[in-house]
């Protein structure tokens, strides 16, 4: 079975920018979240979604949204890029949502200059 | 609020010799699931161990094992027969039961000498 996968994997953009992301969960799984990391912050949370429907949301501003799509794949947006929003952001999908594992894709690096 | 703490910023750790990770959690859920991943340095969080709070028994996965203490709240991973592969951040995490978010602990970089 594959695994979540992630694009782009590498990405730079300016100050100003809009950014898109895209996660594929594995095949099954309808709960997919996304999550934050940089070296001074950690890993955050940012939103998950199931069954189209966001169910939790992370302590970030508005300018980060995201969406899911029928087919359980989901995209984030991030506008009016700050220099600040460089890091990996990861996806990770489950089966449901609770305490099943969350199985990571392998990150987009996003660089804003 | 959920917390987790990892103490140990960095490891080291000779080939072939087990190694304990430590992790403390602050919850008041009853229920909640305890989980340990690993990033290499390329970037990817590799899932390695799963514990659950009313498992009687500790979560034991090929070299991997926890060490759950429900008491004192802490479940350290144990990484027997270290290999040069496993070089790498560690990480624990918890998932609520609302909501479904893992917070993650700060990470325990991990160096295995040969």
């Amino acid at each position: 079975k594959a695994g979540v996968t992630q694009t782009p994997r590498y990405l730079i953009k300016t100050r100003g920018q809009q950014v898109t992301l895209s996660c594929s969960p594995i095949s099954g799984h309808r709960s997919v979240s996304w999550y934050q990391q940089t070296p001074g912050q950690g890993l955050q949370f940012l939103f998950e979604y199931f069954s189209e429907t966001q169910r939790n949301k992370g302590n970030f501003p508005g300018r980060f949204s995201g969406r899911q799509f029928s087919n359980s794949r989901s995209e984030m947006n991030v506008s009016t890029l700050e220099l600040g929003d460089s890091a990996l952001y990861l996806c990770a999908s489950s089966l449901v949502v609770a305490f099943e594992t969350q199985y990571f894709g392998p990150g987009t690096r996003l660089l804003v200059l | 609020a959920q917390k987790i703490t990892q103490t140990q910023p960095g490891m080291f750790v000779q080939e072939k010799e087990a190694v304990t990770l430590d992790c403390t959690y602050d919850t008041s859920d009853q229920s909640y699931g305890l989980f340990w991943y690993k990033q290499p340095s390329s970037g990817e969080m590799i899932f390695l161990i799963y514990q659950g709070s009313y498992d009687e028994q500790n979560a034991t996965e090929g070299r991997y094992s926890l060490n759950f203490q429900k008491a004192r709240k802490s479940t350290n991973l144990v990484i027997s027969a270290s290999q040069l592969g496993d070089s790498a951040m560690y990480f624990c995490a918890m998932r609520e039961v609302q909501g479904g978010k893992l917070i993650f602990g700060q990470g325990t970089e991990l160096s295995v000498k040969p």
